[in-house]
């Protein structure tokens, strides 16, 4: 299975709104609406950010916003901080019953 | 609340087989899609894998002839197996659950592991 494609880096200024973009196929995001976003700072572990393309699980900042048209997948991160510079990883349920994961998108703020 | 904490050896020789365990407190094991993540130095997260409670597993094919996933009877241990280990089986990997999504398809990872560091050398 191949890796969804996330760009490599994104920056922005605080205040700034930034948007994070996955792109997968046929075989699992134009299909399926469970596209899921992590957030990963240097030497912890994941975290859930966004499930099923634009759900926030509680306690997650409203800052935080999903969506999708397509084959791509986006997470915005509105009203950029400081404490949002970390690395950003999709996922995406297949058609072959697996989760794939993006290569991540490094966040400067 | 649910937590869980990965162990293993941290050094395994190549060929050799790395055994790792998810010790889960707080919370049941029956339920939920139990799932091993992990991430080589310096590159991005690769699922493995899971096995859900029913006893049903599912793993990356990129990876299936070599991985076995498993719970022990306590019902609070997972395991993790991967055989005939190479460098780049050097990652740090994490054990997670897997909530299932509202769909019944599949499930997103909303709790987990600190992580644990595995290095594949002689």
């Amino acid at each position: 299975q191949s890796a969804l494609t996330q760009p490599a880096s994104v920056s922005g200024s605080p205040g700034q709104s930034i948007t994070i973009s996955c792109t997968g196929s046929d075989n699992d995001v134009r299909t399926y609406n469970l596209v899921s976003w992590y957030q990963q700072f240097p030497g912890k572990a994941p975290k859930l950010l966004i499930y099923e393309v634009s759900e926030r699980p509680s306690g997650v900042s409203s800052r935080f916003s999903g969506s999708k048209f397509d084959n791509t997948a986006s997470l915005t991160i509105s009203g950029l901080q400081a404490e949002d510079e970390a690395d950003y990883y999709c996922s995406s349920y297949t058609i072959t019953g697996t989760l794939v994961f993006g290569r991540g998108t490094q966040v400067t703020v | 609340q649910l937590q869980l904490q990965e162990s293993g050896p941290g050094l395994v020789k190549p060929s050799e087989t790395l055994s790792l365990t998810c010790t889960v407190s707080g919370g049941s094991i029956s339920r939920y899609y139990w799932t091993w993540v992990r991430q080589a130095p310096g590159r991005g997260l690769e699922w493995i894998g899971y096995f859900h409670y029913s006893g049903v597993t599912k793993y990356n094919p990129s990876l299936e002839s070599r991985v076995i996933m498993s719970v022990d009877t306590s019902k609070t241990h997972l395991s993790l197996s991967l055989t005939s280990v190479t460098a780049a089986d050097t990652a740090i990997y994490y054990c997670a659950k897997g909530e299932a999504d509202s769909y019944g398809l599949g499930y997103y990872m909303d709790v987990w592991g600190e992580g644990t560091t595995v290095t594949v050398s002689s």
